[in-house]
């Protein structure tokens, strides 16, 4: 079975550009989960998706984050404009929506903010 | 007050030791609750769930304590391979009673030969 896909790997841009993650969840998971985990910190939920409806996006900045899952499948995570302290391992995890079930992570987006 | 607590650690204990961590939530109303183990650089795995009950795996026993807001992990004969950090999910439900997940700040482990 295929896990979670993430896009890309890794990022490096300036302060106030643009950039956008992708992800592709495990086939017939209806949640996903986008987190920000800093340099020794745990992940922190940016917004949760229950197919494309959001669940939870109480902690995404949102005057500068977005994101998206129009078909219930992939989603994007934009941010725009970046700023230094967004610097960090953006992970995206999906699970089946069922109570107390497992999420599976991708390998994450690691972006750096100049 | 942090949501979700944990010692950072780090624990150095030698290869057979056993090792223990403890980690507290604040939400009384949390619903379920996870241990997740994170190796260098790498993604968050499932190494738990845990249970009112408490559960063993093998080497691994959780366990929670709703009274005091804690769960554990207990690591028996500890293997080299053991060496990552612990993270601390909990599921909560919030005041608009829909659910959130809180990672603790994990606990890093490290064997030593």
């Amino acid at each position: 079975e295929a896990g979670v896909a993430q896009s890309p790997r890794y990022k490096i841009i300036e302060k106030r550009q643009s950039v956008a993650f992708w992800c592709n969840p495990i086939s017939g998971h209806a949640t996903l989960y986008w987190y920000q985990q800093i340099l020794g910190q745990g992940p922190k939920l940016l917004i949760q998706f229950q197919n494309n409806g959001v669940v939870d996006d109480s902690q995404l900045p949102k005057d500068r984050f977005s994101a998206e899952r129009l078909k219930g499948v992939d989603s994007t995570l934009k941010i725009q404009p970046a700023k230094l302290e967004d610097s960090a391992v953006y992970l995206c995890a999906s699970s089946s929506g069922l109570a107390n079930n497992e999420q599976f992570f991708g390998p994450g987006t690691r972006l750096t903010v100049l | 007050r942090k949501e979700v607590e944990q010692d950072p650690g780090p624990f150095n204990v030698p290869e057979g030791a056993t090792v223990a961590f403890n980690c507290t939530y604040s939400n009384s109303a949390s619903q379920s609750f996870f241990w997740y183990r994170q190796d260098c650089r790498k993604e968050p795995k499932l190494l738990m769930s845990v249970y009112s009950s408490g559960n063993e795996d093998g080497r691994f026993t959780a366990q929670l304590n709703r009274a005091s807001q804690y769960i554990s992990l207990l690591i028996r004969d500890s293997k080299l391979s053991d060496s990552a950090t612990y993270l601390c999910v909990v599921n909560m439900r919030g005041y608009s009673s829909a659910s959130k997940i809180i990672f603790g700040s994990g606990t890093r482990l490290s064997i030593r030969p």
